[in-house]
Order: C-alpha cells, then structure tokens, then sequence
C-alpha cells in the first residue's frame, strides 16, 4: 500500500530549464494538491485539484503548471526553472471534497542554481 | 484570506517538561482545524484534527488541542514530551466546506535529552 508516491526525490536544475515533478495516489482520492515548504513559510499551496477533470490555483502559482492526468497523478511543471523555486516539494491527497486529512509524499527537494 | 500564525518558531524543552504551542487563525467563519508533525526527513502526518464538538480533541502520541473560539485558537499540548517527540510541528485551518488547507509557518521543537 504505497499511499503517494512523487518522483523524483532530488533534483537539480539550471535557471531556465524546465522539468516535471511527478505524483500518484493508490487511495482512490478524489483531490490532490501540490505544497512547497521553505524555511520559516510553513506550507503554501501552489494548485490543487479537487476532483479529476478540475484544477485551481493556490497561493503561490506563479511559475508553475498542472495536470490532472487522471484520477490517480497529478503533476506539477516548471517551465523556466528560477532560483526562487528552490525547494522542497510536497504532494497530498484527500478522499475529498472538504475538510478531509490530507495524506502526504515524502517530497521533492528542488535545487535550482 | 485566512492566515495561521504559530507563536514560536524554535521551542527547546528538556525531556518530561510540559509543551504547549499556540496556533491563531483570522478566518471568521466555521472553520476546521488540524495539527500536522514533521519529524526529520519523513513527510507530514496528521497529529490530530477539529471539525465539531468538543473542543477538546486528542491525537496520537499523548498530544491534545483545545479550540477557543473566542480566541481563535487551537493551542497544541503534551504533558510530558519525549526526545522522540523532537520534531515541526505545523497547524493548518480550512474553511467549513472548504478544499484548500492553510498551513502555519511551523514550531521546530528540540527535545533534549
């Protein structure tokens, strides 16, 4: 029972470069999201989707796009990779639709020179 | 927008004292609320959740918060920590019928032993 699983662990792009992170769920959730966590920020919300078919903006989008591939992945591009989005990255999802604890990947650390 | 302050950034305890961590939020509404640990190198996992009822609520590992909602809080304790408890420990809120969850900043707290 793998719960989420995002690929790759680690990473290390160039300013300007572009790569995908990726995530998929094995617990039938209906919404998945997409965090990144920085020191003395906590967690912000980049998009999350709340069902397959539907995605949303979060807090901090800019810089970033979305797929719902389908019901189980979720992933999350950057197409001109900046130093600003160093980071770890984190995937959730919840049986949705509200208020539903949300389970967590072990995450993504991005470093971006 | 909602936001979720937590009063201490670093929290250095010996082991078997008292923790106590606050968490205020400024959303008006209904609210659910939830306690999330972060131990080194692992993802989130929720500690405990509010959604209704009392506002006494317990969680895994001997921890429990209280909601004041007059106070708009939902302070984090623990009688007797452990080292093992040496972890961060986030508080996030949502709205009622709400999908997207808003994270503190985060309380690092070193248990020493």
């Amino acid at each position: 029972n793998a719960g989420v699983t995002q690929t790759p662990k680690f990473q290390v792009l160039k300013t300007g470069q572009s790569m995908t992170l990726q995530c998929a769920q094995d617990m039938n959730h209906n919404s998945m999201y997409w965090y990144r966590q920085d020191p003395g920020m906590g967690l912000r919300l980049i998009y999350y989707s709340a069902s397959e078919g539907t995605t949303d903006k979060g807090e901090v989008p800019n810089g970033y796009n979305v797929s719902r591939l389908n019901k189980r992945e979720f992933s999350l591009r950057l197409e001109s990779a900046a130093p600003s989005q160093t980071s770890v990255y984190f995937c959730a999802s919840n049986p949705g639709p509200y208020n539903s604890p949300l389970h967590f990947g072990n995450g993504t650390r991005l470093t971006v020179t | 927008a909602q936001s979720v302050s937590q009063h201490n950034h670093h929290v250095i305890l010996s082991e078997a004292a008292s923790l106590e961590l606050g968490c205020n939020y400024s959303y008006g509404g209904t609210v659910n609320l939830f306690w999330y640990v972060q131990y080194p190198g692992q993802h989130l996992q929720l500690l405990l959740k509010y959604f209704s009822g009392d506002p006494l609520v317990k969680g895994i590992k001997g921890f429990e918060a209280e909601f004041i909602k007059s106070k708009f809080s939902f302070n984090l304790r623990k009688p007797s920590v452990q080292w093992s408890d040496t972890a961060e420990y986030f508080c996030a809120v949502s709205r009622e019928y709400g999908n997207k969850l808003v994270f503190g900043a985060g309380t690092i707290l070193r248990v020493k032993s």
